[in-house]
């Protein structure tokens, strides 16, 4: 089943904030997130295991929730680089480690 | 980092031809690779995970017989989009799993006039 990502996209002036959620009608057994920019294949961002957990890459950071529905991605002083799609892939134990991923998120930041 | 190696960026053909993408990991091997989709502004679909050494497992809705899936070694995964059509037009990705983070190959542009 899908995850339902929100919101749909994003414009940001270089320097602001801005929060990706990713929701699951069902605990997951793993987050992942990636950014896709335009005609190139998703980048690895990070993956998350534990509910609780946070854990940030450069100023992006994301957190898993306690009961593993619901991840966010957390843009923080926003970068012109930091533009593209960003995607979660979320991972349920019984899928035998398929990737399912949400719709995306279009990131444009502006200088 | 692992790295997935993806052949050819982009295929231009005509209408009928069968059309074979290659995927490779680099610096580590892949019992399993998976095969995604892409169309423009859409998410990645799974399309099929390629195991290697046995059958590929299809999503449903996919051909089996429309994209052949060889996953002949524990580096290659290769599909075959046999009888390509220009509906088959599309972006096509390979990733691997290494140690718990999938990684992505540069994707395949396909274009069939």
């Amino acid at each position: 089943q899908q995850p339902v990502q929100s919101p749909q996209a994003v414009i940001l002036r270089e320097g602001e904030d801005a929060v990706i959620n990713c929701s699951s009608s069902k605990a997951l057994y793993s987050v992942h997130w990636y950014r896709q920019k335009h005609g190139e294949a998703p980048v690895f961002l990070m993956i998350l295991l534990k509910g609780g957990e946070q854990k940030g890459h450069e100023k992006i950071s994301a957190s898993f929730n306690e009961k593993k529905q619901q991840s966010s991605l957390y843009l923080t002083a926003s970068q012109l680089s930091y533009s593209g799609t960003y995607f979660c892939g979320t991972e349920r134990r019984a899928a035998g480690n398929k990737l399912t991923f949400g719709g995306g998120t279009r990131v444009l930041v502006k200088p | 980092g692992a790295v997935v190696s993806q052949h050819p960026s982009w295929v231009i053909c005509k209408s009928g031809t069968s059309v074979k993408i290659e995927c490779r990991s680099l610096d580590f091997q892949a019992t399993t690779m998976f095969w995604y989709r892409q169309f423009p502004k859409q998410s990645l679909m799974l399309m099929a995970t390629s195991n290697e050494g046995s059958k590929a497992t299809y999503e449903q809705g996919v051909e089996k017989d429309k994209f052949l899936i060889n996953h002949a070694s524990l580096t290659l995964s290769t599909l075959t989009v046999t009888s390509a059509h220009p509906e088959d037009s599309s972006f096509y990705i390979c990733s691997a799993n290494d140690r718990g983070s999938e990684h992505f190959g540069d994707g395949t542009r396909l274009s069939i006039l």
